[in-house]
């Protein structure tokens, strides 16, 4: 069973970087690609971004001057990196599979969430 | 932001049949395939629906997508009060080349 964990902190300043990791277990890190969405509380989801093992990455244009998302497939560990946050980026950050486009696949497996929170 | 529309809320008695619409345009839900996600409150997003109309393992069968043209709906046919939830429609848009979610649902069940 593929399970996927979020780690990082939960308390991030304003200004700083957010940095989160998704560590991926029970299942193949290659051929999927593996994607990060949030959201604000009492709010609907927002896509952030995706990273192909390849290294190809998408990004939503609304957050692209200040995501980047990673990954070490040996550690089976993709991260996000969030810059300049606001207030207005406090969410629950999740990460999940992407079978992607074509597949259409959707995303099938999904962390717990993790909850950042930007405040000094 | 979201560029897909859903109706804010609705609601049914148990056993009753529901149905969310999800209205986009020719660059995400016309071009692309439809995914719907169910989210009880707390919790992760859960996929429902792929590829449009497809049932991921363990779904039941009460749950039915469709598309045409622009729009995409997700039908919940014997209500039940577990499917008290929100529920997201998604899609890959060509023009922004990435993924954009619907506005979402809340379903209440009476």
């Amino acid at each position: 069973q593929v399970q996927l964990q979020e780690s990082g902190p939960g308390l991030v300043k304003p200004s700083e970087t957010l940095s989160l990791s998704c560590t991926v277990s029970g299942g193949s890190f290659s051929h999927y690609y593996w994607t990060w969405v949030r959201q604000p509380a009492g709010k609907g989801l927002e896509w952030i971004g995706r990273i192909y093992p390849s290294g190809t990455t998408n990004y939503n244009p609304s957050l692209k001057s200040r995501v980047t998302v990673s990954l070490d497939t040996s550690e089976n560990r993709f991260s996000l990196r969030l810059s300049s946050v606001t207030a207005a980026d406090t969410a629950v950050y999740y990460c999940a599979r992407d079978q992607g486009v074509s597949v259409g696949g959707g995303f099938d497996y999904w962390g717990q969430g993790a909850l950042v929170t930007v405040s000094s | 932001q979201s560029v897909l529309t859903q109706p804010p809320s609705t609601s049914g008695t148990p056993g009753q049949r529901v149905t969310i619409s999800c209205s986009g345009s020719s660059s995400n839900i016309g071009s692309n395939y439809v995914c719907w996600y169910q989210q009880v409150p707390g919790t992760a997003p859960k996929l429902l629906i792929y590829r449009n109309n497809q049932r991921p393992s363990g779904v039941p069968d009460r749950f039915s997508g469709s598309k045409s043209g622009t729009s995409a709906s997700l039908a919940i046919g014997g209500l039940r009060s577990e499917d008290e939830a929100d529920y997201y429609c998604a899609a890959w848009d060509d023009s922004l080349s990435g993924y954009v979610f619907g506005t979402g649902t809340k379903v209440t069940v009476l």
